[in-house]
């Protein structure tokens, strides 16, 4: 089956800044590729998706890009905001197996 | 609002304990999947079900057990429970007919806490 690996956290950045959150992942196939977030106390949620090599998707300032030759779909933010604080999981669908990452904490501060 | 609908959202009970946890899909999504989310060991997938029927098995203990029934909400069953077990427990939903291929639609949680 699939499996993702993300970076570890937490991340704490300050406000405005560049926030890069890596996600690599092993599947059969190309599978199609997710971010969701979950802020507190709530469920998670679709961030952005890509369902194919080279597609970019975007979101609310949020980038990733599907990297087929390096299996990779990093996550970017050019300037973060206080509201941007939360749990950030990567995540790959493929034959209707749907595997995540273990989630990466970030914090922003003012 | 995602659809789906979990509850109870909060559960406090012993160890050793039996509960059952509750998850209505979103209207017309035929999977539904189970997850435990905890501090240390992140979002853990359970079980899946398509149409009633087990799709996939991931982390679950035997102490654990679930199913979706014709209506097609689904319960988690948690036996002998141990402090261990404590966790968020969530459900997704996905499969509605012309919907995005993958796309999970998640419940709010129930967090069970056993002392």
């Amino acid at each position: 089956g699939n499996s993702v690996t993300q970076m570890e956290g937490p991340v704490t950045l300050s406000e405005e800044a560049f926030l890069t959150i890596n996600c690599t992942y092993t599947a059969t196939g190309y599978p199609s590729l997710f971010w969701y977030v979950q802020y507190p106390g709530e469920g998670l949620q679709l961030l952005l998706k890509a369902t194919k090599a080279d597609d970019k998707g975007s979101n609310k300032g949020f980038e990733a890009t599907y990297r087929k030759e390096t299996t990779s779909f990093h996550l970017e933010k050019g300037s973060v905001q206080v509201s941007d604080s939360a749990v950030y999981f990567c995540a790959a669908y493929n034959n209707n197996d749907m595997r995540f990452g273990a989630g990466t904490r970030l914090t922003v501060k003012p | 609002d995602s659809g789906v609908t979990q509850t109870p959202k909060h559960l406090i009970t012993a160890t050793g304990q039996r509960v059952t946890l509750r998850c209505s899909p979103r209207s017309g999504d035929l999977s539904v999947y189970w997850y435990q989310q905890s501090l240390d060991q992140g979002l853990q997938f359970l079980i899946q079900y398509y149409n009633g029927e087990e799709r996939a098995k991931g982390n679950i203990l035997e102490r654990f057990s679930a199913q979706q029934f014709p209506d097609l909400h689904s319960e988690l069953n948690l036996s002998s429970l141990e402090l261990g077990d404590s966790a968020l427990y969530f459900c997704a939903s996905s499969g509605s007919p012309g919907g995005r291929d993958g796309e999970l639609f998640f419940g709010e949680g129930s967090r069970l806490t056993v002392l």
